[in-house]
């Protein structure tokens, strides 16, 4: 297995434009997890899925995050609209449902400007 | 939900001394408590963890143990070197599989 892809590793858009960010979890596992890291605030969790359910999205700063997970293999984590102060390094990461090792992805870097 | 919560944010530590890092968690139910070291520019990998079920746990030169009644958790690496250079993240997993970080500890060995 590949492990756990993201795309794009780099993102650069304009304050004002929508986002997509997108995940391909491990196969065979049952939890995604979308966080967000920054300097101030270290590794925040935004929202989890569970068997493709959102099971807690308080970490989603405001109604302009959105995530969706269609299916077992795909998840997406929207921006709309982007702005500055989305800037960021946003890991999507995967595993087994009951407490083991959860795999992170490489990372997005998105810059707002 | 749960609030984990590290410190000290920074730790320098001299090449071949030990380094501490404690972290405190909220939520008495959760059960998983992973240890995870991110280097500049990296993802973040699990290097150790341990279960509710369990007080210590070692692996080579890191160890973590578990504190339940008080409710926090540390890594111990002895025998610092420079690749331990890193950040460090705790984490607690609950019932639910929701799995929280804390804010990160950023060690420096010292050659």
């Amino acid at each position: 297995d590949a492990g756990v892809i993201q795309s794009p590793r780099h993102e650069v858009t304009e304050m004002g434009q929508e986002v997509t960010l997108r995940c391909k979890p491990i196969s065979g596992h049952n939890s995604l997890f979308w966080y967000r890291q920054t300097m101030m605030r270290g590794l925040e969790l935004l929202i989890y899925f569970n068997n493709n359910v959102p099971i807690d999205d308080s970490g989603m700063p405001e109604d302009r995050f959105s995530a969706k997970m269609p299916n077992a293999s795909f998840s997406t984590l929207k921006i709309q609209p982007s702005e500055p102060r989305d800037s960021a390094v946003y890991f999507c990461a995967s595993t087994l449902m009951g407490g083991v090792e959860a795999f992170f992805g490489q990372g997005t870097r998105l810059t707002v400007v | 939900g749960e609030n984990v919560e590290q410190h000290p944010s920074t730790l320098s530590v001299q090449e071949g001394d030990s380094a501490v890092i404690k972290c405190t968690y909220s939520d008495s139910a959760s059960n998983y408590f992973p240890w995870y070291k991110q280097e500049l520019g990296k993802r973040p990998q699990l290097i150790i963890d341990i279960r509710s079920n369990v007080g210590e746990k070692k692996d080579q030169r890191i160890a973590v143990t578990l504190n339940k009644t008080a409710k926090h958790f540390s890594l111990h690496i002895t025998e610092t070197q420079p690749e331990d250079s890193a950040v460090y993240f705790c984490a607690a997993s609950d019932g639910n599989n929701r799995l929280a970080f804390g804010k990160g500890n950023q060690v420096v060995v010292i050659p």
